[in-house]
């Protein structure tokens, strides 16, 4: 079945730092890509997306990266900051059908 | 003015109850979804409706009811509560197929004793 499988479960970075969250999935028809972000006690968030005819998609310190051909996209944040602690989630769509597979998640924590 | 209300926040129960949790969104959207998300934080998809109509509904035992009465309100029934059940129940709401991806309710918080 599809499933979407993310990386790392677990990320500390020092305050300014980059952060990488990677995701591979598995159905080859999945065209959108969201990100969420799910900060402690709250809902996640959606925070960024990206589509299947663009490769990159960048929003203030945060962007998003798709190799379609490795089934492949990631999350890259530059200088993070302690807001940027919560837990990331990946997911993969395919817009002909009605469900969206979530990734695992990934803590993220930012030390200052 | 919340976009994806759920109701009630939080839930303690003991088991064998049966507990309702409502949901509705007033963002105009024709799909809506139950997730539920474990201790671990893995979000599963439960149920997902457009339109009213039932269009997924995974592997989720047959004490798990939703009901839709119209297209901005997904309401969830569970009957008999195991302690299993405990969890964080997540309603959201996206346009069909999940474009612009989805909005979250603020979660109800399920404890089963």
């Amino acid at each position: 079945g599809e499933n979407v499988e993310q990386h790392p479960s677990t990320l500390s970075v020092q305050e300014g730092d980059s952060a990488v969250i990677k995701c591979t999935y598995s159905d080859s028809a999945s065209n959108y890509f969201p990100w969420y972000k799910q900060e402690l006690g709250k809902r996640p968030q959606l925070i960024i997306d990206i589509r299947s005819n663009v490769g990159e998609k960048k929003d203030q310190r945060i962007a998003v990266t798709l190799n379609k051909t490795a089934k492949h996209f990631s999350l890259h944040i530059t200088e993070t900051q302690p807001e940027d602690s919560a837990v990331y989630f990946c997911a993969a769509i395919n817009t002909g059908g009605f469900k969206t597979i979530f990734g695992a998640g990934t803590r993220l924590f930012v030390k200052a | 003015d919340t976009a994806v209300s759920q109701t009630p926040k939080y839930l303690v129960t003991q088991m064998g109850n049966d507990k309702s949790i409502k949901c509705e969104q007033n963002l105009g959207h024709d799909t809506m979804y139950w997730y539920k998300q474990d201790s671990k934080k893995f979000l599963k998809i439960m149920f997902s409706y457009n339109n009213k109509e039932l269009i997924i509904n995974e592997t989720v035992p047959n004490r798990f009811s939703p009901k839709s009465p119209d297209k901005a309100h997904l309401n969830l029934h569970i009957n008999s509560l195991e302690l299993g059940d405990s969890a964080v129940y997540f309603c959201a709401s996206s346009q069909p197929r999940g474009l612009d991806g989805y909005t979250f309710g603020s979660g109800t918080r399920l404890t089963v004793v």
